[in-house]
């Protein structure tokens, strides 16, 4: 069974730029996450979602970031324009149900030089 | 607001050697602790979970946690460290009632050595 995908692994784009992270979850799972880990800091919480619903988006940093999940399955996040506090790892996770174990991918490096 | 706290950004040990990752909580209710480790070039998994019953659980890969309620700690340990322990490990408290939410901490990498 596949786990959770993530592309690109690494993206480099230069401030005022657009970059376009996309999640693919184990199939399935109705519960879609996204965490972001800036550079020698904690992993926060970004948003979940149910299938193409948005649960809980308390964790997003500003009106810049977007994320969508269309038909209920793979999801993207948009970061327009970047700026350079937008650097970091972006992990994305799913589950089966709520209350369930998270599978997480192996995360997408993201440098906003 | 709930935290998590890992004292040690990097751990080195001799292979073979004890391990004990520490792990302290801010959290006004009863937590729900969890464990998780990241190879290089792998996501995070999870070690191990405590949500409530016997405060010493047992996790994947030999490891073992201990919830110290008065303490407010969460600490990891392995009795026989091996060279594919080599990662970084996160210590999470979930204020959602189970795994949706998650605070982690900062990590701590550990090292092993020969």
């Amino acid at each position: 069974e596949a786990g959770v995908t993530q592309f690109p692994s690494h993206s480099v784009i230069e401030k005022g730029q657009t970059v376009t992270l996309r999640c693919d979850p184990i199939s399935g799972h109705d519960n879609l996450y996204w965490y972001r880990r800036v550079m020698g800091k904690e992993i926060k919480f970004l948003l979940h979602f149910v299938k193409e619903s948005k649960q809980d988006e308390s964790g997003m940093p500003n009106n810049r970031f977007l994320a969508e999940r269309t038909g209920g399955t793979y999801s993207t996040l948009k970061v327009q324009p970047a700026e350079l506090e937008d650097s970091g790892v972006y992990f994305c996770a799913s589950s089966q149900k709520v209350y369930e174990k998270l599978f997480f991918g192996s995360g997408t490096q993201l440098s906003v030089l | 607001a709930q935290s998590v706290t890992q004292p040690d950004i990097h751990i080195t040990v001799s292979e073979g050697a004890s391990l004990e990752l520490r792990c302290n909580y801010s959290y006004g209710a009863t937590p729900y602790l969890f464990w998780y480790v990241q190879s290089p070039g792998q996501g995070l998994q999870l070690l191990l979970k405590y949500f409530s019953g016997d405060t010493l659980v047992q996790g994947i890969k030999g490891f073992e946690a201990e919830f110290k309620r008065s303490q407010s700690s969460f600490n990891l340990r392995k009795p026989s460290v091996h060279w594919s322990d080599a990662a970084e490990y996160f210590c999470a408290v979930d204020h959602s009632g189970g795994y949706q939410k998650v605070t982690f901490g900062t990590g701590t990498k550990l090292q092993v050595i020969p």
